[in-house]
């Protein structure tokens, strides 16, 4: 029972151009919502999160949403450089579970 | 910065030999966690401990046990290993859920049990 998912497993976009990556969910109780991203051999590192009083959260480069009433979030990277090229997890929570259920990943490839 | 450090970035194992996996952070954190990433599977969580000695299971706890005696340092235990545990496997920490503060990762280590 996947309750974090993410249906795209590959993403591949321009440089310069936007990223649009996407999450959904099935669990009404999530209330904390996270990005990492993810370079080979290394761990993930948090880019971004948004809690669920929020529909909007940004930082510089990157903007979160958040649709509550699809169950769905999405993260925009404007622009695109190659440095972004990894595997992006969306990752979603509880208050007070100390626990994250991670979906499944993206890989984005960014090409000049 | 926090950091979380893992002791082996590779490892290599038979199976049926016990493995430790070690992992250690300097922030003082009281959650610590154990993953392991699978391709098309994600992130999915072993064990997690909120204090000292408190351990409780996560999504897949089949194979393996954990230990926290100290507070920075939470290892991971593969009583038996078998060829399904090779994987990559990710320790991470962070503070109460209640301050809304994202779990940070070590760099992983990779583990091939032959």
């Amino acid at each position: 029972d996947q309750q974090v998912k993410q249906n795209s497993p590959s993403l591949s976009v321009q440089e310069g151009r936007i990223s649009i990556l996407n999450c959904d969910y099935t669990n009404s109780m999530f209330d904390y919502f996270l990005w990492y991203k993810k370079y080979p051999a290394e761990g993930p590192t948090f880019l971004i999160s948004i809690s669920s009083i929020k529909d909007k959260n940004e930082d510089g480069r990157f903007t979160v949403f958040l649709n509550k009433s699809a169950k769905h979030l999405s993260l925009h990277i404007v622009p695109s450089q190659p440095g972004d090229s990894a595997v992006y997890f969306c990752a979603a929570s509880i208050y007070n579970t100390d626990k994250l259920i991670f979906g499944t990943g993206t890989r984005l490839q960014v090409f000049p | 910065d926090v950091k979380v450090t893992q002791s082996s970035r590779y490892l290599v194992k038979r199976t049926g030999e016990k493995v430790f996996l070690e992992c250690v952070q300097d922030m003082d954190h009281e959650n610590m966690f154990w993953y392991r990433q699978d391709p098309g599977l994600g992130l999915r969580l072993i064990y997690f401990s909120y204090d000292v000695k408190m351990k409780e299971k996560g999504d897949i706890p089949e194979g393996y046990s954990v230990s926290r005696e100290k507070k920075e340092r939470f290892s991971l235990i593969l009583e038996s290993a078998s060829t399904n545990q090779t994987s990559m496997y990710l320790c991470a920490s962070s503070p109460p859920t209640d301050t809304y503060q994202p779990q940070h990762f070590g760099d992983g280590t990779r583990l091939s049990i032959l």
